[in-house]
């Protein structure tokens, strides 16, 4: 069955430390992997996506992703986090339909960042 | 760029009557677009899949004679909540899929049943 793990429900780091979100997924098919962050009372941002090719990619806000294929994971990490960092963060895995069209996405339970001033 | 739209962010209504949200994609043309529902500290559900000029893909357990919705034109899209109650309280959120694949998702509407 398709599905989305974030194992951690809630973390807190301090400002100007390095963060690391888990994401594990698993998929029959070649995956495309999301990162999206949601602010309270607020819809999603997507932060980055990948599809194919290098499989270090970054995104807004000075985030970066690595997936590894082996390991079925895509974690979202930054290099020094910033208080307005502090949100919901969401992986999802999804499918691009023949044609290029969207498929539907599936959402891990999200993982809540708190950030220590 | 793709900048989903959702009107009204908020909404309180009495228990039977109906609601419509809007979900319009501003800048973009959406063939596709996506409606979750989320429940308190909870992640997004997908309720349907609503594709313009066509009937809606709902998702199992989801009441398509209670949620419908209506993909008119490229870049507006409507959910409408029937005979509201107020186990339907929740946030309503809307997604337009993007050129690359990617989902570009409305604010949410909170929707409050009394």
């Amino acid at each position: 069955a398709q599905s989305v793990t974030q194992p951690d429900i809630h973390i807190t780091v301090s400002e100007g430390a390095s963060l690391e979100l888990r994401c594990n997924y698993s998929y029959g098919a070649t995956p495309y992997l999301f990162w999206y962050v949601q602010s309270p009372g607020q819809g999603l941002q997507l932060l980055l996506k990948y599809f194919s090719g290098d499989t270090l990619v970054q995104g807004i806000k000075g985030f970066e992703a690595e997936f590894k294929r082996s390991q079925s994971s895509f974690n979202l990490r930054k290099p020094s986090v910033h208080w307005s960092d502090a949100a919901e963060y969401f992986c999802a895995v999804g499918a691009v339909n023949y044609g290029g069209s969207q498929g539907n996405l599936i959402f891990g339970k999200g993982t809540k960042l708190s950030v220590k001033p | 760029g793709a900048v989903v739209s959702q009107h009204p962010s908020w909404v309180i209504c009495k228990s039977g009557t109906s609601v419509k949200i809007e979900c319009r994609s501003l800048d973009f043309q959406a063939t596709t677009m996506f409606w979750y529902r989320q429940f308190p500290k909870q992640s997004l559900m997908l309720m349907a899949t609503s594709n313009e000029g066509s009937k809606a893909t709902y998702e199992q357990g989801v009441e398509k004679d209670k949620f419908l919705i209506n993909h008119a034109s490229l870049t507006l899209s409507t959910l409408t909540v029937t005979s509201a109650h107020p186990e339907d309280s929740s946030f309503y959120i809307c997604s337009a899929s993007g050129t690359e694949g990617e989902q570009y998702f409305g604010p949410g509407t909170r929707l409050t049943v009394t």
